[in-house]
């Protein structure tokens, strides 16, 4: 399976929105609302931040959505703060216990 | 503390085998799917393998079906990735992911990583 297309980067001010896309296929997401994104920062672990496209792990600020229209998930982050700055990757469900990931997002915060 | 710790990375020779381990603490294992990702240098991450909460389902990425062999130990709550013909193409750092115990279909619990560096 061929990587999810996501844009190398976004960038946004602080307390700006930012919206972070994530293009699949029919054969994953489009195909299934198992849609995840992750954060991580550099030299760390990724860690969930938001599953089932569009639902909040405990511990997540709601500053954080997630949304999916056909073949594109998104992610969008509100009120942006300096400590958003991070890759941001998603990930989808592809069928048969398998999962495809993007390319990930380099998040910069003015 | 609720964790998973990865371990067994290192220099191996294109051709050559190694295991990685991820011993789990903080939550019970045997509940849970577990899967590998990988992150090569300066990329972005890459589904590897998934092991169902039983051992009864494994499921492979094309890139290395027939090379690698996921396996676990629910007794020690150790995950386990069997490596062998390695290629160059295979550095990355491994994290080990747990699914969540509700669903598989998200990652709720990742290990630091385990770096792996084949070449000659």
């Amino acid at each position: 399976q061929s990587a999810l297309t996501q844009p190398r980067s976004v960038s946004g001010s602080p307390g700006q929105s930012v919206t972070i896309s994530c293009t699949g296929t029919s054969s994953n997401v489009g195909g299934y609302n198992y849609v995840s994104w992750y954060q991580q920062h550099p030299g760390k672990a990724p860690k969930l931040m938001i599953y089932d496209v569009s639902k909040w792990p405990s511990g997540v600020p709601d500053r954080f959505s997630g949304s999916k229209s056909g073949n594109t998930a998104s992610l969008t982050i509100s009120g942006l703060q300096a400590e958003d700055e991070a890759d941001y990757y998603c990930c989808s469900y592809a069928g048969s216990y398998t999962w495809v990931f993007g390319g990930g997002t380099q998040l910069t915060v003015l | 503390e609720v964790q998973l710790v990865e371990s067994g990375g290192g220099l191996v020779q294109p051709g050559g085998s190694l295991r990685l381990s991820c011993a789990a603490s903080g939550f019970t294992f045997s509940s849970n799917s577990m899967n590998w990702v990988r992150q090569a240098p300066g990329k972005g991450l890459e589904w590897v393998s998934y092991i169902s909460a039983s051992s009864s389902t494994v499921h492979y990425a094309d890139f290395v079906k027939g090379r690698f062999t996921i396996s676990r130990d629910s007794a020690k709550s150790t995950l386990h990735l069997q490596m062998n013909s390695l290629r160059a193409e295979d550095t990355a750092v491994y994290y080990c992911a747990r699914a969540a115990v509700v669903t598989d279909w998200y990652f709720d619990l990742w290990g630091h990583g385990t770096l792996v560096t084949v070449s000659s």
